[in-house]
């Protein structure tokens, strides 16, 4: 069954914390995406990882770090998280070189910075 | 940096009735596909329409692309209580896999 699976699906963390959102995927996708969608802002592009160890800063990656060592695992850290980070955060993940290919997404984390 | 944005913040409809979304794209375009959001999850592709055609459907879903004015329209027929979303256009983002979105579109359906 093919599936992102995204953990935690809820997460609350005090301001100077550090946060890490897990992103999985059974398919053996080479690329993956994060994103995070405020309301109002549609989704905006953190970080992309073409495979292991290969990642790309998107449109807004201040603020964050990803770490890909597995084809199957791509992370989200977020050191010392700031409020401005509240969000809700999607993980996607598409083979490479599938023309058109649409990604899955998964059904996201709802990170709250306190 | 999104290569392509929905027209409408939100549309509303009584159910049963015909709604389009609207979208505009501002590059040459091999491909442009809709994606459906529910409340809670993530983004869904619905319908992927390529730039030799002019019209795609999908059941009670409609999609139109016309590349001369680097437009894009999705259409639902007898919409549903469970076509209530935020709908999305976007290039595939091949070649180099920046895939990015706009705003959506937010459709209800009027009680």
């Amino acid at each position: 069954d093919m599936k992102v699976t995204q953990m935690p699906r809820y997460l609350i963390k005090r301001m100077g914390e550090n946060v890490l959102l897990e992103c999985g995927q059974d398919m053996s996708h080479e690329t993956m995406y994060w994103y995070r969608q405020d309301p109002g802002l549609g989704l905006q592009l953190i970080y992309i990882s073409y495979d292991v160890d290969s990642n790309s800063e998107g449109d807004i990656p201040k603020g964050y770090r990803v770490s890909r060592k597995k084809r199957e695992h791509f992370s989200l850290i977020l050191d010392s998280a700031k409020t401005n980070q509240t969000s809700v955060y999607f993980c996607a993940s598409r083979r490479t070189g599938m023309n058109n290919q649409a990604p899955l997404f998964g059904e996201g984390t709802r990170l709250s910075v306190l | 940096s999104q290569l392509a944005e929905e027209n409408s913040w939100a549309l509303s409809v009584h159910e049963g009735e015909s709604v389009t979304v609207n979208c505009s794209y501002k590059t040459s375009i091999t491909a442009l596909q809709w994606y459906r959001q529910k409340s809670g999850k993530g983004p869904a592709q619905l319908i992927l329409i390529r730039s030799n055609e002019r019209e795609k459907r999908n059941g009670r879903l409609r999609a139109t692309l016309d590349t001369s004015s680097q437009s894009s329209s999705l259409s639902i027929t007898a919409t549903r209580c469970e076509d209530t979303a935020v709908y999305f256009c976007a290039p595939p983002g091949t070649g180099s896999n920046r895939l990015t979105f706009g705003k959506g579109t937010k459709f209800s359906l009027i009680p």
